[in-house]
């Protein structure tokens, strides 16, 4: 089964206001997480990564925190614009020696209203 | 654009039969990863090859199948198919561990 999840499958927001998107993951030993976007039709895209010696990280408009204690991951969007309506999928990654196995959680369906 | 290739973009296809998805990596990236996506599944990871090499299996079933050539293009091969498999298959590739899995745009494939 799934050992990422999120809390909420849809989120609406309005126009200009941050966001939050947040997501559990069960696995302590996974130790590099990712958020990605995908809008309909496309495939997902990159938005921003952690790794699990960090408890936090921005981009541009977007910040990720990482709480290990409590295995949660969070998405911060700021000002949110339209063009931010997607799914947003975190993903953790499972240490397999030199493999990658990029767990996908369910997504979130994240809805900006003018 | 990601620069990450897939091909075709849609397929449909018969049950019992069996098709050929190809993935073309980003330049210089040595791993490739493919994954399902379905309504009620999300994104499976299936299977990941590293210049060559299978690396990690996840959820695929044994009727699938997958390798990685000598230019590093990728294809994932599904036999037997039934109606469950149609859904869009992704192909991601990334140059090392820590770095970020790019995706293609995705084969959506419609078993009928």
């Amino acid at each position: 089964g799934e050992s990422v999840g999120l809390h909420l499958p849809t989120l609406s927001v309005q126009e200009g206001d941050n966001s939050i998107i947040n997501c559990a993951y069960s696995n302590s030993a996974s130790d590099y997480f990712i958020w990605y976007k995908q809008e309909s039709g496309k495939g997902p895209q990159f938005i921003i990564d952690i790794r699990s010696n960090m408890d936090k990280r921005q981009g541009q408009r977007v910040t990720v925190l990482l709480n290990k204690t409590v295995k949660h991951l969070s998405l911060q969007i700021a000002a949110t614009q339209p063009g931010d309506s997607a799914v947003y999928f975190c993903a953790e990654n499972l240490p397999s020696g030199s493999a990658r196995q990029l767990t996908f959680g369910s997504g979130t369906q994240l809805t900006v209203l003018p | 654009d990601s620069g990450v290739t897939q091909t075709p973009k849609h397929l449909i296809t018969a049950t019992g039969q069996r098709v050929t998805l190809r993935c073309s990596p980003r330049s210089g990236d040595l791993s490739v990863y493919w994954y399902q996506q379905s309504l009620d599944q999300g994104l499976q990871f299936l299977i990941q090859y590293y210049n060559g090499e299978e690396r990690a299996k996840g959820n695929i079933l044994e009727r699938f199948s997958a390798q990685q050539f000598p230019d590093l293009h990728s294809e994932l091969n599904l036999s037997s198919l039934e109606l469950g498999d149609s859904a869009l298959y992704f192909c991601a590739s990334s140059v090392e561990r820590y770095t970020e899995a790019f995706f293609g745009q995705g084969t959506r494939l419609t078993v009928v």
